[in-house]
């Protein structure tokens, strides 16, 4: 079935500084990846999906991700974090082996942006 | 902007009682998920909901579990007989259908936090 990691429970940036949130997978077909983040008390918001085509998506609050299919990844990056992107991420997978709507999260990554 | 909402916030039951965990889903919405995510584990999908019926469910949805839509706004997940271990935040989720059943984006509610005594 499909799977994936987040090998980072944290990952801690200055304010001003680019960030990344690792992201790898494992699937039978071909991974629909998607990124959402959750904010203290509040549901898990959408950021931005891969479904086909360019490899590197743009998403919401300058957000965005490139998929790696050799290395099996889709990292999630941003320029220059704020204080404002400390929350929860979580990556998300579905197999296009299966056509379901079993959708598998990673563990999920804090990330903190120190001003 | 649209919003899926979750009614209560935080449920307290003891064992082996029945609770009913609300949610309005994205109003033209027509796919409808519950997920559940036990305090420092992963989000985990139970159930996904279309066109009146179960369309896929996990091994964690037993007997134990239901889902209903029984009006044209609320779709509810049922725990007949609450265990200890159902202790979790829970997600409702709904996505619209246009882009396709399997690529769709689910949109998630705050979640419902269940704690059984």
């Amino acid at each position: 079935a499909q799977s994936v990691a987040q090998p980072e429970d944290q990952v801690n940036v200055a304010e001003g500084n680019p960030l990344t949130v690792k992201c790898t997978y494992s699937v039978s077909g071909n991974p629909y990846l998607f990124w959402y983040v959750q904010y203290p008390n509040r549901g898990l918001q959408f950021l931005l999906k891969y479904i086909t085509g360019d490899n590197l998506v743009k998403g919401s609050y300058g957000f965005e991700a490139e998929f790696n299919k050799s290395q099996t990844s889709f990292h999630l990056k941003k320029p220059s974090a704020l204080v404002s992107d400390s929350a929860l991420y979580f990556c998300a997978v579905r197999d296009t082996a299966y056509n379901n709507n079993d959708m598998r999260f990673g563990a999920g990554t804090r990330l903190t942006v120190k001003p | 902007e649209p919003e899926v909402t979750q009614t209560p916030s935080h449920q307290v039951t003891q064992m082996g009682q029945e609770v009913i965990l609300r949610c309005v889903p994205i109003s033209n919405h027509l796919y409808f998920y519950w997920y559940r995510q036990i305090l420092g584990q992963k989000v985990e999908f139970l159930v996904s909901f279309y066109n009146n019926e179960i369309s896929e469910k996990s091994e964690i949805f037993d007997d134990q579990f239901s889902v209903e839509r029984p009006d044209g706004s609320n779709f509810t997940l049922k725990i007949r007989s609450t265990k200890l271990e159902d202790s979790a935040m829970y997600f409702c989720a709904s996505s619209d259908g246009t882009s396709g059943r399997v690529t769709d984006t689910q949109y998630f509610g705050p979640g419902t936090r269940l704690t059984v005594l």
